[in-house]
C-alpha cells in the first residue's frame, strides 16, 4: 500500500513561513490534498489538487506538488493557524484506497 | 450550507455490532454526491474508512475494515449509513463522514473530502 510521510511537528515564530512536507514514491503524479485539524474539531479542507484553495481559505495557504514531495506553505504565520496537518492521495497501487499522512503538528511560538 | 451530521455512536463490547448515520442538511442535493467514511482513534491521525459512489454503487474499504464492514446510502432520506460488525478494540474512534465536491462523478481524482461533519464516537470496550 502506498506510504505518506509527514514530519510529526513544525515549529514557526508568528509572521514567518511554514512548510510542511508530505513525502511518497513519485508523490509529483498524483493529486494532492491537505487538510486542518484543530484540537476537538473535524478536519476542514484548506488545498485541493496540488494548489487549489477553497473558497474562505486565506491566500497564505499554497501548495506545491513534484517529484516525491508536496509542500504545504503558510505565509506570515498566525496564532490561529496552530493545528494538526494532513496530507491525502488517491491511490490505486493495491485496489482503491484513500491514504493519509500521519500528519503534522503547527506549533505557533 | 452544507451540513453533515453523525449519529450513531455508542459503547459497545468487542464482536458487538453498530450502524452509523449521516444525515444531511436540505439544499444540498445529497444524492448526487458520493460519501466518506474517515476515523481517528483516540490520539491518533485519520484512517480512511470506507466510500461510496453517490448512487450507491462501487463501494470501497479500507483492508482493517474489509468483510466486517458496510457503507450504505439511502438518498430518500439524505442519510449515508456505516454498518459495522465484528467490531475489535482498534476500531474505537471518532467516525467522520465526508462529501466530496462533484456532482454525479465516476472519477475518483474528485473523490477528495471538501465537506466533513462533526463525528461520531464509537467506543468498543467491555
Amino acid at each position: 500500500s502506498y506510504v505518506l510521510t509527514q514530519p510529526p511537528s513544525v515549529s514557526v515564530a508568528p509572521g514567518e513561513t511554514a512548510r510542511i512536507t508530505c513525502g511518497g514514491n513519485n508523490i509529483g503524479t498524483k493529486s494532492v490534498h491537505w487538510y486542518q485539524q484543530k484540537p476537538g474539531q473535524a478536519p476542514v479542507l484548506v488545498i485541493y489538487y496540488n494548489s487549489g484553495r477553497p473558497s474562505g481559505i486565506p491566500e497564505r495557504f499554497s501548495g506545491s506538488n513534484s517529484g516525491n514531495t508536496a509542500t504545504l506553505t503558510i505565509t506570515r504565520v498566525e496564532a490561529g493557524d496552530e493545528a494538526d496537518y494532513y496530507c491525502q492521495v488517491w491511490d490505486t497501487s493495491s485496489g482503491h484506497s484513500w491514504v493519509f499522512g500521519g500528519g503534522t503538528k503547527l506549533t505557533v511560538l | 450550507q452544507v451540513q453533515l451530521v453523525e449519529s450513531g455512536g455508542d459503547v459497545v463490547q468487542p464482536g458487538g455490532s453498530l450502524r452509523l448515520s449521516c444525515e444531511a442538511s436540505v439544499g444540498y442535493t445529497f444524492s448526487s454526491y458520493g460519501m466518506h467514511w474517515v476515523r481517528q482513534a483516540p490520539g491518533k491521525g485519520l484512517e480512511w474508512v470506507a466510500v461510496i459512489r453517490y448512487n450507491g454503487g462501487n463501494k470501497y474499504y479500507a483492508d482493517s475494515v474489509k468483510g466486517r464492514f458496510t457503507i450504505s446510502r439511502d438518498n430518500s432520506k439524505n442519510t449515508l449509513y456505516l454498518q459495522m460488525n465484528g467490531l475489535r478494540g482498534e476500531d474505537t474512534a471518532i467516525y467522520y463522514c465526508a462529501k466530496i465536491p462533484r456532482e454525479y462523478s465516476d472519477d475518483y481524482n474528485y473523490y477528495y473530502m471538501d465537506v466533513w461533519g462533526k463525528g461520531t464516537t464509537v467506543t468498543v470496550s467491555s
